[in-house]
């Protein structure tokens, strides 16, 4: 597709469950990004990629969060051992190049709930 | 990091034009303004970027006073379909996009 798409668009977990949420960039997009949306707060920077380099992770909340994008395309986000506090939107963003450009291309998000 | 300060909401109807101002007071030389819009359940679309002056595309304008401390996002004759969520962001070298709480227009009939 033209767009970042992201699965599952719903995961429900048992707190304790792992989990793992997928995203597509767009095609040729160098970089992507995580970030995680709480209700009705604005997205929170998880991670960063720049092909497959991993150049930012100081946003994941703890080593429960694992990302890894190992061709530079496709992302995995990982969740360990999830926590009621993990259930948020998790979405993913690519872009053309670097985050200077500021135009970010996000997908729909996939809503966790842990219960 | 430059922080950023919004109204936390505002209402407009619909025809009218809506400027929603935002501080960034910290701004640093090399750094962009840039503004997104998010709908519920969809990730934030992006709307427009500047650095100085104004910039306009087909959806708003974006004003910049030559200080840089703020920055007006301008919505011509809003419609229903403009309710969303707005978010000023500055971009900062290599790191990446960080978002503040935005500013929630409803725009009534």
């Amino acid at each position: 597709g033209a767009g970042v798409s992201q699965s599952p668009r719903y995961k429900v977990a048992k707190r304790g469950q792992d989990v793992a949420l997928r995203c597509d960039p767009i095609s040729g997009h160098v970089s992507l990004f995580w970030y995680q949306q709480a209700l009705g707060q604005g997205p929170e920077f998880l991670t960063y990629f720049q092909n497959e380099a991993q150049l930012d992770k100081s946003g994941l909340p703890s080593d429960r969060f694992f990302a890894e994008r190992p061709e530079g395309s496709v992302s995995t986000l990982k969740i360990q051992r999830t926590q009621q506090e993990d259930s948020a939107v998790y979405l993913c963003a690519s872009s053309l190049t670097g985050p200077l450009t500021g135009e970010l291309f996000f997908g729909e998000g996939s809503r966790l709930t842990v219960l | 990091l430059a922080k950023t300060t919004q109204p936390i909401s505002m209402d407009s109807y619909e025809g009218q034009e809506v400027n929603i101002t935002c501080s960034h007071n910290n701004i640093a030389t090399n750094d962009y303004i840039t503004w997104y819009q998010q709908f519920p359940s969809q990730g934030p679309r992006f709307i427009i970027q500047g650095y100085k002056t104004k910039v306009t595309n087909e959806v708003a304008s974006l004003f910049i006073p030559a200080d840089r401390k703020s920055s007006t996002l301008s919505l011509p004759r809003v419609s229903l379909s403009d309710t969303a969520v707005y978010y000023c962001l500055v971009v900062t070298g290599r790191r990446a996009l960080t978002f503040g709480s935005g500013t929630r227009l409803q725009v009534q009939p």
